[in-house]
């Protein structure tokens, strides 16, 4: 166990929808990482966000956004969802900003129908 | 051409046989090198963390990184039932700052027969 959480497990939503997901870091982690991961594309970053402030973006669609809240945790906002953002999300987190410090979270897996 | 590629394979080895899994990448500015684990419907972990070029040991892993071949290896020995799950290399720019974010490739899928 990582340490970090992620909430829901599953999502099934339809085209067009919008849905959030929520991570909550490791206790003491300032640094929250959000990844796509899909048969195709592999691992994709998404974004990053240090101690509430956007910090590096990735292949982030424009549907997509992000935050990070006061008390650290994080929620990752699909909107107009299409059948190819069907995919697992990862969260993971680290104290500082270092590569080798992230700790992924198990992961949403969303179905877009 | 893709910045990291990697075999998918699947790879089916019996146990305790050496894996040898692999990647290569095109952009030489990479600078970390980092392998991680992933078992069915968990996420990643890190394993092995190497900067530049050369070798890291832990225990039955071992790195390697070959910057001018743009080639990075991670070898297990002694495979065990437990190795089998999903290996995935990754690469960064940069440890920290704006530069940092990690390419990962698509992942080997290793399975350890006993």
């Amino acid at each position: 166990d990582s340490g970090v959480t992620q909430t829901p497990k599953h999502l099934i939503t339809a085209t067009g929808q919008r849905v959030t997901l929520r991570c909550s870091p490791r206790s003491g982690d300032l640094s929250v990482y959000w990844y796509q991961q899909s048969l195709d594309q592999g691992l994709q970053f998404l974004i990053q966000y240090y101690n509430g402030e956007e910090r590096a973006k990735g292949n982030i669609l424009e549907r997509f956004s992000a935050q990070q809240f006061p008390d650290l945790h994080s929620e990752l906002n699909l909107s107009s969802l299409e059948l190819g953002d069907s995919a697992l999300y990862f969260c993971a987190s680290s104290v500082g900003l270092r590569v080798n410090e992230q700790f992924f979270g198990p992961g949403t897996r969303l179905t877009v129908l | 051409q893709k910045e990291v590629e990697q075999d998918p394979g699947p790879l089916s080895v019996p146990e305790g046989a050496i894996v040898s899994l692999n990647c290569t990448y095109s952009n030489s500015a990479f600078q970390y090198f980092m392998w991680y684990r992933q078992y069915s419907r968990k996420g990643p972990e890190l394993l092995m963390y190497t900067y530049s070029s050369g070798n890291k040991e832990d225990g039955r892993f071992t790195a390697q990184v070959d910057k001018s071949s743009k080639y990075i290896s991670l070898f297990i020995r002694d495979s065990q039932p437990s190795d089998s799950a999903t290996y995935l290399c990754a690469m960064s720019l940069q440890s920290g700052g704006s530069n940092y974010k990690l390419t990962f490739g698509k992942g080997t899928l290793l399975t350890v027969n006993p």
